[in-house]
């Protein structure tokens, strides 16, 4: 089955320091992208990383780097030097192929909150 | 680049009236387009794969006469609910993929929030 897991319903982090976002997923895909999502409380899901399969380094964007340990299936998101901003919930997601089509699956979530 | 818009942003109508939701690509051209429906406090719930001049493809258990998906262009799809009731009330959101750099990326609209009366 092609799942993607999110075990932390919630975080919390002090500003200016990195937060750990957890993923994992289930493909017996060779081929697949992993994706991370914020969506604030407006509610638009804002993309902030991808991470193909084959990909050697881990991806990077900004503040935001993606730890790729395909061993492990595992693409947890590091979120370097929180701002309060950041404060949203959080979606891991991996692109599958079913029945000829390709479309994103979804973990549950995590909230994070940036405290001051 | 690559932003996706939503028309209406939130809307309130009564019980066995019909919705319809426009999405669209604004600086790209998409031929794949996706409704997706979240309840509160959960993650998104694929309705329905749109792609442009073909039906749409629905997901198990979605009622493709309920929700009726239109993609008339490469930039414009749409979602209506039919003879709505207070049960489709919901967050509705679309997305269109746009490939860069190798990969097919989904870029989400903002959004519509439907409250059935």
């Amino acid at each position: 089955a092609q799942k993607i897991t999110q075990t932390q319903p919630g975080m919390f982090v002090q500003e200016k320091e990195a937060v750990t976002l957890d993923c994992t997923y289930d493909t017996s895909d060779p081929s697949y992208g992993l994706f991370w999502y914020k969506q604030p409380s407006s509610g638009e899901m804002i993309f902030l990383i991808y991470q193909g399969s084959y990909d050697q380094q881990n991806a990077t964007e900004g503040r935001y780097s993606l730890n790729f340990q395909k061993a492990r299936k595992s693409a947890n998101l590091v979120i370097s030097a929180s701002q309060l901003g950041d404060s949203a919930m959080y979606f891991c997601a991996m692109r599958v192929t079913q029945g000829g089509s390709e479309k994103l699956v979804f973990g549950k979530g995590t909230k994070l909150t940036v405290n001051p | 680049g690559a932003v996706v818009s939503q028309h209406p942003s939130w809307v309130i109508c009564k019980s066995g009236t019909s919705v319809k939701i426009e999405c669209r690509s604004l600086d790209f051209q998409a031929t794949t387009m996706f409704w997706y429906r979240q309840f509160p406090k959960q993650s998104l719930m694929l309705m329905a794969t749109s792609n442009e001049g073909s039906k749409a493809t629905y997901e198990q258990g979605v009622e493709k006469d309920k929700f009726l998906i239109n993609h008339a262009s490469l930039t414009l799809s749409t979602l209506t609910v039919t003879s709505a009731h207070p049960e489709d009330s919901s967050f509705y959101i679309c997305s269109a993929t746009l490939r860069l750099a190798g990969a097919d990326t989904q870029y989400f609209g903002p959004g519509t929030r439907l409250t059935v009366l």
